[in-house]
């Protein structure tokens, strides 16, 4: 089964601090996705990687940036925390050619 | 714009009753169409698809009908369980490797 991790599954953090949220994939998937949800807005794309240090830009990338050094990992970086960066981080991976993505369990991040 | 999107945010069905969750559709491009379930506290979880040159597809309980006429997607939960008891997104990808693009879900809510 594929399986993707995520390192936190719960994590507060004060405003202004730089936070890092860590996302792996053991199915040795080409692409890898972070979403953040949010009650009655569904899934928004923040940013999506085709390969090793390559990056797209999703719908909401503001005030986020991301790293992808290994095909396994793609970290998601909030380089100065707001308090409306509060929401449930979602990652996913596919391979390519296909359409499926798989889930991460989700890390539910409060800034205060 | 184009979007994915539900037309109702919360269902509540008796148990054993057939539950149908819809989704309205703008890109007639897309050519693949995927059910998530995403039950509390976890990540979403694949359900069924359904390519475009289909219009019917049967899985265990579940039956996804794609009227692209009229950009309507839905799904189908045969004799409805408290297990089902869940958020369903659907998503749509358009050509080329790109990402899905979610609709902002449905609360499923089964009544024993």
């Amino acid at each position: 089964d594929v399986k993707v991790t995520q390192s936190s599954r719960y994590l507060v953090k004060r405003t202004g601090e730089k936070v890092f949220l860590e996302c792996v994939q053991d199915m040795d998937h080409e692409n890898m996705f972070w979403y953040r949800q949010d009650p009655g807005l569904g899934l928004r794309l923040i940013y999506f990687s085709y390969d090793v240090k390559m990056k797209e830009k999703g719908d909401i990338p503001e005030g986020y940036s991301v790293s992808r050094e290994k095909k396994e990992r793609f970290s998601l970086i909030l380089e100065s925390a707001s308090t409306n960066q509060t929401s449930m981080y979602l990652c996913a991976s596919r391979s390519s050619g296909t359409y499926e993505q798989y889930f991460g369990p989700g890390t539910r991040l409060t800034v205060t | 714009g184009e979007s994915v999107g539900l037309h109702l945010p919360t269902l509540s069905v008796q148990e054993g009753d057939n539950s149908i969750i819809n989704c309205a559709y703008s890109n007639s491009a897309s050519d693949y169409f995927i059910w998530y379930k995403q039950e509390s506290g976890k990540g979403p979880q694949f359900i069924i698809d359904i390519r475009s040159n289909m219009d019917k597809r049967q899985g265990q309980r579940v039956t996804v009908l794609l009227n692209k006429t009229v950009k309507h997607l839905s799904l189908q939960i045969a004799a409805t369980q408290p297990g089902d008891s869940a958020v369903y997104f659907c998503a749509e990808a358009r050509t080329g490797n790109t990402p899905l693009v979610f609709g902002k879900g449905t609360r499923l809510s089964v009544i024993a």
